[in-house]
């Protein structure tokens, strides 16, 4: 089965600077797919940015980009130039073989709580 | 374009008692998802719907139940309440089958508090 590991319970990060957060997974899948969400305290999931397995370059969506090692099963956020409004959790999520019959379902770390000091 | 609306945001219940969260997807979205997110356990996936049809559905009893009506939208169903389902549940809607770079789109969740 799937599985995603989050290693870093919480992280602080001093305003402006750049944090990595970490995610790794373990999948006997070929074809998978990674996604990254962040939950403010209001609870909503928003979703940051996505990975294929496929895809020879890594993902990039404004200050996010996903440092994707595929040989590590390592899928690694990075925000750039961090904001006051970055803080929030951040979660790590596998999509499960994504064949048409066995649909949308997300498999997600435990997250890593990111807090950005000013 | 509206995103996932989820209603209520807020239910406190009492154990034994049973209860409906309701979830509208984006508009033309035909995949449903719930999720029970709860400080020790994470967030565990429920089950989802696809054209009024269960495609899936993760490691819950019974009392955890689902639908999906013609127009996409979701109901969430759990009886017979105990003090640990007390969580945030989440509602996802994704656009596309098969895509694996289809996002799931989340509400705001409802927090269920049993008592």
């Amino acid at each position: 089965a799937q599985k995603i590991t989050q290693t870093q319970p919480g992280m602080f990060v001093q305003e402006k600077e750049a944090v990595t957060l970490d995610c790794t997974y373990d999948t006997s899948d070929q074809s998978y797919g990674l996604f990254w969400y962040k939950q403010p305290s209001s609870g909503e999931m928003i979703f940051l940015i996505y990975q294929g397995s496929y895809d020879e370059q890594n993902a990039t969506e404004g200050r996010y980009s996903l440092n994707f090692q595929k040989a590590r099963k390592s899928a690694n956020l990075v925000i750039s130039a961090s904001q006051l409004g970055d803080s929030a959790m951040y979660f790590c999520a596998m999509r499960e073989n994504p064949r048409v019959e066995y649909g949308n379902k997300l498999v997600f770390g435990a997250g890593t709580i990111l807090r950005v000091k000013s | 374009k509206a995103g996932v609306t989820q209603t209520p945001r807020y239910l406190i219940k009492t154990r034994g008692q049973q209860v409906t969260l309701s979830c509208s997807p984006i508009s033309g979205h035909r995949s449903v998802s719930w999720y029970q997110q709860t400080p020790g356990q994470g967030l565990q996936f429920l089950f989802e719907y696809f054209s009024e049809t269960q495609r899936n559905k993760g490691n819950f009893p019974g009392r955890f139940s689902g639908r999906q009506f013609s127009n996409s939208r979701s109901e969430m169903n759990v009886s017979t309440l105990e003090l640990g389902d007390s969580a945030l549940y989440l509602c996802a809607s994704s656009l596309e089958q098969g895509n694996p770079a289809s996002p799931l789109h989340f509400g705001n969740g409802t927090r269920l508090t049993v008592t």
